[in-house]
């Protein structure tokens, strides 16, 4: 399968920082990538689709302005997020389709932690 | 939203027998996934079912994908500790393209005791 990979694995950071997470498709070019955000035993929740060459689209509730995607090339895209507060504590994991198939290759995910 | 919701939410077998965990959803699809996770790792995809078809098998994996009751159902045979990890599934009402989306269940815990 695909492989998307996703850096870096864990963060620990002070409120009030920003904190960049980069997502990788490492052998397949993707115009599309989705972030999501799970809780602690929950599941995911898309936050947003990332569009290369062009806006991310938010889901609804989740704040652009916090939650900055950056998706400047067929096999990256970011997610910072900006003025971390506690709440923000999560995992974070990046998605890319792939064609024809439907089937969506998950990064093996990012563990923020805002102290 | 949440549109699939998975039972049980918790489940605890021996090694060597079966499991078997329960997908509803709300919504019209394109297609239903089942993915595993290990605990505190990404998601590996497992099998995807259209909804034009009513069964798929994979290894010892087998889906069921009932549209009239819009549920699905998971079938691992002959378990493994192995296979110990959450399962979630997770629809898409299009395919293909940037409006492709999943939305995830809450999620099985399944557990096999070796």
């Amino acid at each position: 399968g695909a492989v998307v990979s996703q850096h870096p694995s864990w963060v620990i950071c002070k409120s009030g920082t920003s904190v960049k997470i980069e997502c990788r498709s490492l052998d397949f070019q993707a115009t599309t990538m989705f972030w999501y955000r799970q809780f602690p035993k929950q599941s995911l929740m898309l936050m947003a689709t990332s569009n290369e060459g062009s806006k991310a689209t938010y889901e609804q509730g989740v704040e652009k302005d916090k939650f900055l995607i950056n998706h400047a090339s067929l096999t990256l895209s970011t997610l910072t997020v900006t003025s971390a507060h506690p709440e923000d504590s999560s995992f974070y994991i990046c998605s890319g389709p792939v064609g024809a198939t439907d089937t969506q290759y998950f990064g093996p995910g990012t563990r923020l932690t805002v102290l | 939203s949440q549109q699939g919701e998975e039972d049980p939410q918790a489940l605890s077998i021996q090694e060597g027998e079966n499991a078997t965990m329960n997908c509803s959803y709300k919504t019209s699809i394109n297609n239903l996934q089942w993915y595993r996770q290990n605990s505190g790792r990404g998601l590996v995809h497992l099998i995807l079912i259209r909804s034009n078809e009513r069964e798929k098998h994979s290894g010892r994996l087998r889906v069921t994908l009932d549209t009239s009751k819009k549920s699905s159902s998971l079938l691992i045979t002959a378990s493994r500790a192995a296979d110990t990890a959450s399962y979630f599934c997770a629809t898409a009402p299009n395919s293909g393209g940037s409006n492709y989306k999943l939305t995830f269940g809450k999620g099985t815990l399944l557990t096999v005791n070796p």
